[in-house]
């Protein structure tokens, strides 16, 4: 267990829909990221949050929205789904938004693999 | 352009031997990260080796070092006496400092032979 949480672990649902991915950071990480990992694309960066506060952005698309919570867990919302959105989505989780130096713990959940059929 | 190029897709090794992936990195930031993850078929991104860019002595981890070579900049991970086990998808990845992302390589899939 890496301390990243992720749900659900898989999520198969129809064109059209929306659906939202739950990630549960480390404890005592204040940042999560979110990563698409597609056959074509392979592993994008999508968005990050830092104690609530959007840091940093992506590819990601319009119809994708996250949020990070004052618990600092974190939700990707994907609406209007596409067949090209079914992918692994990873979130990741680390102390802070940058170091100086070391890895600072830069964590990975276990994903969440989405198919739209 | 911050961009991460592994240029083997697949590779083969015998078991017990030694085995290098290959990685090069472009970026015109003094201070980075460079990282080795290992994702076996289950998917689950497990993380392998880290080098920064001032560290002046190669990282090692067990199996693992990492062949850093920042005039050329590289980042070949090298594993040696490879296992059954080793048998996995290889992604290199750098990690920029202003935000904390990381940018992939498109990755090298390892097959081990008995």
């Amino acid at each position: 267990d890496s301390g990243v949480t992720q749900t659900p672990k898989h999520l198969i649902t129809a064109t059209g829909q929306r659906v939202t991915l739950r990630c549960s950071p480390r404890s005592g990480d204040l940042s999560v990221y979110w990563y698409q990992q597609s056959l074509d694309q392979g592993l994008q960066f999508l968005i990050q949050y830092y104690n609530g506060e959007e840091r940093a952005k992506g590819n990601i698309l319009e119809r994708f929205s996250a949020q990070q919570f004052p618990d600092l867990h974190s939700e990707l919302n994907l609406s209007s789904l596409e067949l090209g959105d079914s992918a692994l989505y990873f979130c990741a989780s680390s102390v802070a938004p940058r170091a100086s130096g070391g890895n600072y713990g830069y964590t990975f959940g276990s994903g969440t693999r989405l198919t739209v059929v | 352009a911050q961009k991460i190029t592994q240029t083997q897709p697949g590779m083969f090794v015998q078991e017990k031997e030694a085995v290098t992936l290959d990685c090069t990195y472009d970026t015109s930031d003094q201070s980075y990260g460079l990282f080795w993850y290992k994702q076996p078929s289950s998917g689950e991104m497990i993380f392998l080796i880290y080098q920064g860019s001032y560290d002046e002595q190669n990282a090692t981890e067990g199996r693992y070092s990492l062949n850093f070579q920042k005039a050329r900049k590289s980042a070949n991970l090298v594993i040696s006496a490879s296992q059954l086990g080793d048998s996995a998808m290889y992604f290199c990845a750098m990690r920029v400092y202003q935000g904390g992302k990381l940018i992939f390589g498109q990755g090298t899939e390892l097959s081990v032979k008995p």
